[in-house]
């Protein structure tokens, strides 16, 4: 596709559960990044990827937060031991080299019951 | 740490003009953003001005830059129902697109 793609689009789980959100950028962009939005805390920064390695990490909540990038392309966000504070919509953008603009994907809403 | 600011609420007349406006803290920002978010959808570029820069102007979109006050603001004229949606401004930090985002004005257009 020609956008920024994030799977799955809802996802409903249990307190206590590891949870997977992936995204795959647009094909060629170097840089990925993961934002958080919800309704307390707005729109946050949660992590940048420059190729595989993540340089910023620094909007990560907790350690129960983790991110990898493989081949340079798709980006798996796990939150382990989901909370109800987790819950949230997790957004992914992508930019290439010496670009100005991010381009966002349509988000994975996330609903911690 | 930085800090971007707006009003949550501003409501228009269709075919008035909209000013959303915002402060940020942080002066060394190189680029300075706005994003559009509709209901249920994605954030979506509007535009964006080099801080270098005091004014920008793409089609109904006017950006002016005030870097003495940390000002920005984002005009939109003759305002129409399309344009209702979630306005954010956001500044980038870090040399990279990490952004700082404001929490968003709602524009609501009315006729």
């Amino acid at each position: 596709g020609a956008g920024v793609s994030q799977s799955p689009s809802n996802k409903v789980t249990e307190k206590g559960k590891d949870v997977e959100l992936r995204c795959d950028p647009i094909s060629g962009h170097t840089a990925l990044y993961w934002y958080r939005q919800s309704l307390g805390q707005g729109l946050e920064f949660l992590i940048y990827f420059q190729g595989n390695s993540a340089p910023d990490k620094s909007g990560l909540p907790s350690d129960r937060f983790s991110a990898e990038r493989t081949g340079g392309s798709v980006s798996t966000l796990t939150i382990q031991r989901t909370q109800q504070e987790d819950s949230a919509v997790y957004l992914c953008a992508s930019s290439p080299p010496g670009v100005t603009e991010a381009f966002f994907g349509q988000g994975t809403r996330l609903t911690v019951v | 740490g930085e800090d971007v600011e707006q009003s949550l609420f501003l409501s228009v007349r269709e075919g008035d003009s909209s000013v959303i406006n915002c402060t940020y803290t942080d002066s060394s920002s190189t680029y300075l953003y706005w994003y559009k978010q509709e209901p249920g959808a994605g954030l979506q570029l509007l535009t964006y001005i080099f801080s270098n820069m005091d004014m920008k102007q793409d089609q109904r979109l006017t950006v002016l830059l005030n870097k003495k006050d940390k000002h920005l603001s984002l005009r939109i004229a003759d305002t129409q129902t399309g344009d209702s949606a979630i306005y954010f401004c956001a500044e980038s930090e870090g040399g990279y697109n990490k952004l700082i985002f404001g929490a968003g004005t709602r524009l609501a257009v009315h006729p």
